[in-house]
């Protein structure tokens, strides 16, 4: 079992709606977990961080992590086709120097 | 802030020579960089951890005698991929990790395309 899944889509959301991407972890002692989203052909950019249960919200974007079922997800609010990218959930373990574990990341397209 | 820096951003080189990749975090120090290796439409996988003033970690299945890390400065970190050959052609991105304040979050360089003939 990988220590980080997700979907590798592709998504494919219309322009305006909400996109939903989701995360699963299998180390419990994970604390801190991050979206990051990369473009073709560049490195990733963090868009959100999320340390404790619960939602966390910036702007048209919407974190929520939930400890007990090992799930992290990124809602996507008012899509636009700027947001079309693969975005890469990672979580941090807690071994020696808190390296980050990557998720395959999933590949989300708006569609005007 | 917290800026990081890859150099070069593409390199092409014959089969069997090196190539040096550097990474610097341009204002602010970091004890700790990592370096990932992502080949098309896969995600970051980490090659090695780099600390500053002794060995890397190299994660299962990377050879350190063929990709040799130096990290001699708080603010530097180097990649050498020696006697290059085609199939170590990828994007490789080197990240680091703030000192202070430490919110465990990443900072990714531009990241370096290497293409190996």
């Amino acid at each position: 079992q990988k220590e980080v899944e997700q979907n590798s889509g592709p998504l494919s959301v219309p322009e305006g709606a909400i996109a939903s991407l989701n995360c699963t972890y299998s180390d419990r002692g994970s604390q801190s977990f991050f979206w990051y989203r990369q473009y073709s052909g560049k490195s990733p950019e963090l868009i959100m961080s999320i340390y404790s249960n619960g939602d966390k919200e910036d702007g048209r974007f919407t974190a929520q992590l939930n400890k007990a079922s090992q799930y992290v997800s990124l809602l996507i609010r008012d899509s636009q086709p700027s947001d079309s990218a693969t975005y890469l959930c990672a979580g941090a373990i807690i071994q020696g120097a808190q390296k980050l574990v990557f998720g395959q990341g999933t590949r989300l397209t708006i569609n005007p | 802030g917290a800026v990081v820096s890859q150099h070069p951003s593409w390199v092409i080189c014959k089969s069997g020579t090196s190539v040096k990749i550097e990474c610097r975090s341009l204002d602010f120090q970091a004890t700790t960089m990592f370096w990932y290796r992502q080949f098309p439409k896969q995600s970051l996988m980490l090659m090695a951890t780099s600390n500053e003033g002794s060995k890397a970690t190299y994660e299962q299945g990377v050879e350190k005698d063929k990709f040799l890390i130096n990290h001699a400065s708080l603010t530097l970190s180097t990649l050498t991929v020696t006697s290059a050959h085609p199939e170590d052609s990828s994007f490789y991105i080197c990240s680091a990790r703030r000192v202070i304040p430490n919110t465990g979050e990443l900072f990714f360089g531009e990241g370096s395309r290497l293409t190996v003939l």
